[in-house]
């Protein structure tokens, strides 16, 4: 069955450092998400893509985030100068439909420490 | 704010009894999803709904669009079922909104 993966499974790293977390979303699946969910907290949206796009964000995902789909297979999520506070599990999905009714497929995600 | 509630928070059940967990919006939405986190972290959709009832195996969901209301049932509860579950709403964009979980524990 096909499914969502996430590398690593778990970041550590220094504060201000830039990380990259990378996603291998299903193959056929054209709407990509990131999600992030700190220790004991609920889940939060961070951003939508389509078609190399963001569509859209959360004011989470401010200009220290940014993804990419540098190929057909992978998406990535870019955090330029980590501050402590984005410790958290950070998950990827993907759905084959978008405008929020699509069964969305989630990754394992990367647990992300920020010393 | 919270766009997404939920209730009850924590939830035990003695094997095989019928299972409710609530969710309310605020937000107009396009879809609600009810998701299940496993004790080790890993989120499964469970159901997407924008209008009426779904039913997968002991599971069931349905949501009252005018109400801004949805449940999700689980009858004859198994330990297995134990898990925070998660409602979810998506608006007409691609933005989603997620409540706190509820964290049930079926007990044998």
């Amino acid at each position: 069955e096909p499914e969502v993966t996430q590398t690593p499974s778990h970041q550590v790293t220094q504060m201000g450092q830039e990380v990259i977390l990378r996603c291998v979303p299903i193959s056929n699946h054209l709407y990509f998400y990131w999600y992030r969910q700190i220790l004991g907290q609920k889940v939060e949206f961070l951003v939508s893509f389509y078609n190399n796009e963001i569509s859209e964000k959360s004011e989470i995902f401010d200009d220290q985030f940014s993804v990419e789909r540098p190929d057909g297979s992978n998406f990535t999520l870019k955090i330029r100068s980590t501050k402590l506070e984005d410790s958290a599990m950070y998950f990827c999905a993907s759905s084959g439909v978008g405008g929020s009714v699509g069964e969305q497929f989630f990754g394992p995600g990367t647990r992300l420490t920020v010393l | 704010k919270n766009e997404v509630e939920q209730s009850p928070q924590n939830l035990t059940a003695q094997e095989g009894e019928f299972i409710t967990i609530n969710c309310s919006y605020s937000v107009g939405i396009s879809a609600l999803h009810w998701l299940q986190q496993h004790p080790g972290g890993g989120i499964v959709s469970l159901f997407m709904l924008s209008s009426g009832k779904k039913k997968h195996g002991r599971l069931i969901a349905t949501i009252n669009i005018q109400e801004k209301h949805s449940s999700l049932h689980i009858t004859a509860s198994h330990p297995r079922d134990s898990a925070v579950y998660i409602c979810a709403v998506g608006n007409t964009g691609n933005q989603f909104y997620f409540g706190t979980g509820t964290s049930l524990t079926v007990i044998p």
